[in-house]
Order: C-alpha cells, then sequence, then structure tokens
C-alpha cells in the first residue's frame, strides 16, 4: 500500500532562517508522481510541485528547492530565506494510478510557522 | 465556474440528522475526489470519482456515508444519521484523467466545515 511520512509535526523557525521539510514515501510502484500541497491559515490546498518518478533531478522555483532521491524513497522540500507569509500547513502527497486518474495518499503535514 | 466549488461551507447540525454536501468540478474535469481532514490532522481519502462511476470506495467510513456524481459533473456526498466524530472540512478535488492530458494535479475546492453538535 501507498504510503508517505512526514515525520515532522511542527517546525518553528525565524524569519529568514532556511528550513527544510521532509518526506519519505513507500510505493510498490515503478511510475509513480510526488506532489507538495500547501495549506495557507485560510484553509485552501495549494499545489506546489509535481515530480515523476524517472525524473531525479532537482528543481528550484525561487526560495523554494526540491530534493528528490528513490534511493532512499524521499522527496524532501527547502525553503530558502523563509518569510512570515510562509506559515502554513504543507503536504507532501505520492499517487497512486486508478483507472486513468490519479488518486494521491497524503502524508500527516508539517505545521510550519515562520516568526518575524 | 473558474475553480471547484461546493457548497455550503459551513454547516452545523445536530447529531442524528442527515447532511448532504455538494462539489462541483472544473468543467471538463473526469475525476473527482472527496478527502476528509479533521482538526489538525492530515488528509483522509474517501472516494474517487472517474465519470459517473467510483471505482475506489474503499475511503468511505462507514455506510452511513455514500457519494454520488451524476452527469459527469456535480457531486454529493451524503452522511446519515451524523455523529460528533463526522465533525471536519470535507474537501472536494477534480482533476483531468491522464489520457485527458492531465497531469495528476488535484484542483482543491476550500471545503465545507461539518460540525455536528
Amino acid at each position: 500500500a501507498q504510503k508517505v511520512t512526514q515525520a515532522q509535526t511542527e517546525i518553528s523557525v525565524v524569519e529568514k532562517e532556511d528550513v527544510t521539510l521532509d518526506c519519505v514515501y513507500e510505493t510498490r510502484d515503478t511510475t509513480y508522481y510526488l506532489f507538495w500541497y500547501k495549506q495557507p491559515p485560510s484553509g485552501e490546498l495549494v499545489f506546489l510541485i509535481r515530480r515523476n518518478s524517472f525524473d531525479e533531478q532537482n528543481e528550484i522555483s525561487g526560495r523554494y528547492s526540491w530534493n528528490f532521491q528513490k534511493s532512499t524513497s524521499s522527496f524532501n522540500f527547502t525553503i530558502t530565506a523563509s518569510q512570515v507569509v510562509d506559515s502554513a500547513v504543507y503536504f507532501c502527497a505520492l499517487s497512486e494510478v486508478l483507472r486513468g486518474a490519479q488518486k494521491l495518499v497524503f502524508g500527516q503535514g508539517t505545521r510550519l510557522t515562520i516568526n518575524p | 465556474g473558474a475553480g471547484v466549488s461546493q457548497s455550503p461551507s459551513n454547516k452545523v447540525t445536530e447529531k442524528g440528522k442527515d447532511v448532504e454536501l455538494r462539489c462541483d468540478p472544473i468543467s471538463g474535469h473526469t475525476a473527482l475526489y472527496w478527502y476528509r481532514q479533521s482538526l489538525g490532522q492530515g488528509l483522509e481519502f474517501l472516494i474517487y470519482f472517474q465519470g459517473n462511476s467510483a471505482p475506489d470506495k474503499s475511503g468511505l467510513p462507514s455506510d452511513r456515508f455514500s457519494a454520488e456524481r451524476t452527469g459527469g459533473s456535480v457531486s454529493t456526498l451524503t452522511i446519515q444519521r451524523t455523529q460528533q466524530e463526522d465533525s471536519a472540512v470535507y474537501l472536494c478535488a477534480s482533476s483531468l484523467s491522464l489520457a485527458g492530458g492531465g497531469t495528476g494535479e488535484l484542483f482543491f475546492g476550500e471545503g465545507s466545515r461539518l460540525t455536528v453538535l
């Protein structure tokens, strides 16, 4: 069965610090997708990134970067020079292909608080 | 509409009453998902639709929960004889099928917050 583990329940840092959110997954599929979503205090889930299992290149988008390592089944997310607006709950998710669509299995989330 | 629309945004009900939650997905999205998020918890998968059929109902917590989708569009999640532990935010998401050019990204609505007194 698919499983996503986000071991860090809560993280609190001071603004401008770098912070890494860990994500470890389990799957027997050879083809799968990994995602990160952000849930700010307003509640809506915001898509951040999708990575397929064949692409292990790290990705950088502004202050955000992602490190995908199949050898350790991890897909970690780093925020550089954090800002107060980054405060949110962040979810890592793993896809399971079901009849042409993808069901996402989510981790429990990491609540990130950036203090001014 | 431009995004996934859910109604009601907030629902307070008494224990034992039935409730219906509605989801209007993004036009053209063939896949529709219901998730539940209890206070401070992650997202718990409930059910998924591909068109009008539900290939995966494995997440429904009990037989008090049911869902349907008609016309490949709007979906209704029904909870019968509500219990206090049903209190949560019920999130709906939709996506294009992979065959339809989807990338697997789920687009979420803002959720329906259910409080059972």
